[in-house]
């Protein structure tokens, strides 16, 4: 299986800054790689596809960047509903794996 | 609207079984795979299994391969997971997810709200 390393894992920041997270895998996965975000009690949210491919209806705020092995989500600008837990994950074959995933905390 | 609803889960002793269920509505369902990804207690996200549109592939976490078994009515556009000789490792909340192909474990696009399940004597 592909392992999907994310860092860091608990990220504390404050309204406006800007944020970034790394993805890394274990072997390439050219940019079959997502991004999503979790709230607590809720189900994953879409974020970002195709490593760079931002979903439909996510703010402009939240880009994706890398290929290869690494990748990074950046939120610009730090909004207070972007308090969650981020994880990515590979689609390069066909069992997909998650990062661990890295929780955004208010500082 | 685009929605998944599952249904089915709740507390099962080890080595019993259990069905889920996943209604999809407000998209062509056979023309998507269809994903389960589950989420133990405080832990991130582990897929589970992937059914292409036609009914006619899956494949499987190593993790659950041999124990469950994904299917989809797609007259009634609805998912299953079929989980046998469950463990205590097994409890998690289960999402259903659609995948943005037709073939292959892709990215998921829309999730369900998730159904628990407890594995526990």
């Amino acid at each position: 299986d592909i392992q999907m390393t994310q860092s860091p894992s608990t990220l504390s920041a404050s309204v406006g800054d800007r944020v970034t997270i790394t993805c890394r895998a274990s072997q390439s996965i050219s940019w079959w790689l997502a991004w999503y975000q979790q709230k607590p009690g809720k189900a994953p949210k879409l974020l970002i596809y195709d490593a760079s491919s931002l979903q439909s209806g996510v703010p402009s705020r939240f880009s994706g960047s890398g290929s290869g092995t690494e990748f990074t989500l950046t939120i610009s600008s730090l909004q207070p509903d972007d308090f969650a837990t981020y994880y990515c994950q590979q689609y390069h074959n066909f069992s997909p794996t998650f990062g661990q995933g890295t929780k955004v905390e208010i500082k | 609207e685009v929605q998944l609803l599952e249904s089915g889960g709740g507390l099962v002793q080890p080595a019993g079984s259990l069905r889920l269920s996943c209604a999809a509505s407000g998209f062509p369902f056979g023309d998507y795979a269809m994903s389960w990804v589950r989420q133990a207690p405080g832990k991130g996200l582990e897929w589970v299994s992937m059914i292409n549109g036609r009914a006619d592939w899956a494949t499987y976490a190593d993790s659950v391969k041999g124990r469950f078994t994904i299917s989809r009515d797609n007259s009634k556009s609805t998912l299953y997971l079929q989980m046998n000789s469950l463990r205590a490792e097994d409890t998690a909340v289960y999402y259903c997810a659609k995948d943005h192909a037709y073939h292959a474990p892709y990215y998921k696009d829309v999730w369900g709200k998730g159904t628990t399940v407890t594995v526990s004597s």
